[in-house]
């Protein structure tokens, strides 16, 4: 399809429950970047895969964060044991290319609430 | 985002132009980027501009950039109240990952 969908679209988690949020990118698209927005518009890159290796991981919390993208199945962002502060929106975005010059398209976001 | 500055708020009256600005410290990126956010939406790219031109002219949309001083802007001509949205602008740089700017909460004014 062309647009990035996310699913779900809003999430509620108890603090220490964990959460899992799925992304499919647009067929065709061989790069899949995942952004945490909070509350005050910041974006903060998290990882970035190339088809189903992990191409940048630098802004991923290891201890609580991780990321899959498998072939022919939806990219996943799994955080364990969700604080308060994981609250935000989660961003996915694909890309044809890995390089910045293609633009990505962002899906609409996951909203992740913890309690 | 880190090292790409945006005034937060910017409020205009239906009909005018707006200007949104942005400054970037990093001068390789091949293209810088504008990208739309709506309430609860994801971001929407409206218009980019290759780093060797100056200015870009998309409808509505004008885009100029000045490298020598690492600033971009967004003219919106005839604002409506549907371009009410956050703005941010995108740099690239070298390797795979963005940097968005803070954004620019536009509110048109009927």
């Amino acid at each position: 399809g062309e647009e990035v969908a996310q699913t779900p679209k809003h999430l509620v988690r108890g603090e220490g429950q964990k959460a899992k949020l799925y992304c499919a990118p647009i067929k065709g698209h061989s790069y899949v970047f995942w952004y945490q927005q909070v509350l005050k518009n910041e974006f903060k890159f998290l990882i970035s895969f190339q088809n189903e290796n992990v191409f940048d991981e630098t802004g991923m919390p290891k201890e609580r964060f991780s990321a899959k993208c498998l072939p022919n199945s939806p990219c996943s962002l799994e955080i364990q044991a969700t604080k308060l502060e994981d609250s935000a929106v989660y961003f996915c975005a694909s890309s044809q290319g890995g390089s910045g010059i293609y633009g990505y398209t962002f899906g609409s976001g996951t909203r992740l609430t913890v309690v | 985002g880190e090292d790409v500055e945006q005034s937060l708020f910017l409020s205009v009256r239906e009909g005018d132009s707006s200007v949104i600005n942005c400054t970037y410290t990093d001068s390789s990126s091949t293209y810088l980027y504008w990208y739309k956010q709506e309430p609860g939406a994801g971001l929407q790219l409206l218009t980019y501009i290759f780093s060797n031109m100056d200015m870009k002219q998309d409808q509505r949309l004008t885009v100029l950039l000045n490298k020598k001083d690492k600033h971009l802007s967004l003219r919106i001509a005839d604002t409506q109240t549907g371009d009410s949205a956050i703005y941010f602008c995108a740099d690239p740089r070298t390797g795979n990952q963005f940097y968005f700017g803070t954004g620019t909460s536009l509110t048109v004014i009927p």
